[in-house]
């Protein structure tokens, strides 16, 4: 099946510090989201990006299709950046379904 | 953006028993709602798709008769957890899904349902 994999899984950063997390997917996608869960479990649509790059303040993203990866920049990261963040994809023919990766677990402290 | 609530945000219940859990779109019709199952510091695993009006198509692994999902409006689907188990205890969470007229698929994420069977 369909392997998502993402890095690092966990994460503590400085605040004020930059990171960069990545996901690694095994098969040709047709979309490809990153979500940030909040603290209540909440999941907070951050970029649509099955190709190229978006940026959306101190975030931004990018998805190279053919390598098969996605990469998520948090600049100057805050705390209210903490949580996990996952990738999820839909694969050609295989439905709507998302597969989320397995999520990389944010810290930022002040 | 579109809104989709679950209810309840939490539920314990003892072993042996059921519980319900409803997914609602609250300002658009959604065609494909998903459930998600999703264990502490776990990623999210899909558990079934349900089409409005027809059965649930479960992911590989998980027991349809023990999660009974009904699709039953264009707004509403029912997570059913029959004889519930400690094992059960997890977040469960739901998304709704509708095709824009240009026909791309737009998909919506629940809050979450925190299930603990004591």
């Amino acid at each position: 099946g369909i392997q998502v994999e993402q890095s690092p899984p966990d994460l503590i950063l400085q605040e004020g510090a930059n990171s960069t997390l990545r996901c690694n997917f095994s098969d040709s996608v047709n979309n490809l989201q990153w979500f940030h869960q909040n603290p209540w479990g909440q999941l907070i649509n951050l970029f649509y990006i099955p190709s190229g790059t978006k940026q959306n303040g101190r975030l931004s993203a990018t998805t190279v299709a053919t390598e098969r990866y996605s990469l998520l920049y948090i600049s100057s990261s805050q705390t209210t950046d903490s949580g996990v963040y996952f990738c999820a994809v839909k694969i050609w023919g295989t439905g709507n379904q998302f597969y989320f990766g397995t999520g990389t677990s944010l810290t930022v402290i002040p | 953006g579109a809104v989709v609530s679950q209810h309840p945000s939490r539920v314990i219940c003892k072993s042996g028993t059921s519980v319900k859990i409803e997914c609602r779109s609250l300002d658009f019709q959604a065609t494909t709602m998903f459930w998600y199952r999703q264990f502490p510091k776990k990623s999210l695993m899909l558990m079934a798709t349900s089409n409005e009006g027809s059965k649930a198509t479960y992911e590989q692994g998980v027991e349809k008769d023990k999660f009974l999902i009904n699709h039953a409006s264009l707004t509403l689907s029912t997570l059913t957890v029959t004889s519930a188990h400690p094992e059960d205890s997890s977040f469960y969470i739901c998304s709704a899904s509708f095709r824009r007229l240009a026909g791309n698929y737009e998909q919506y994420f629940g809050p979450g349902t925190r299930l603990t069977v004591t």
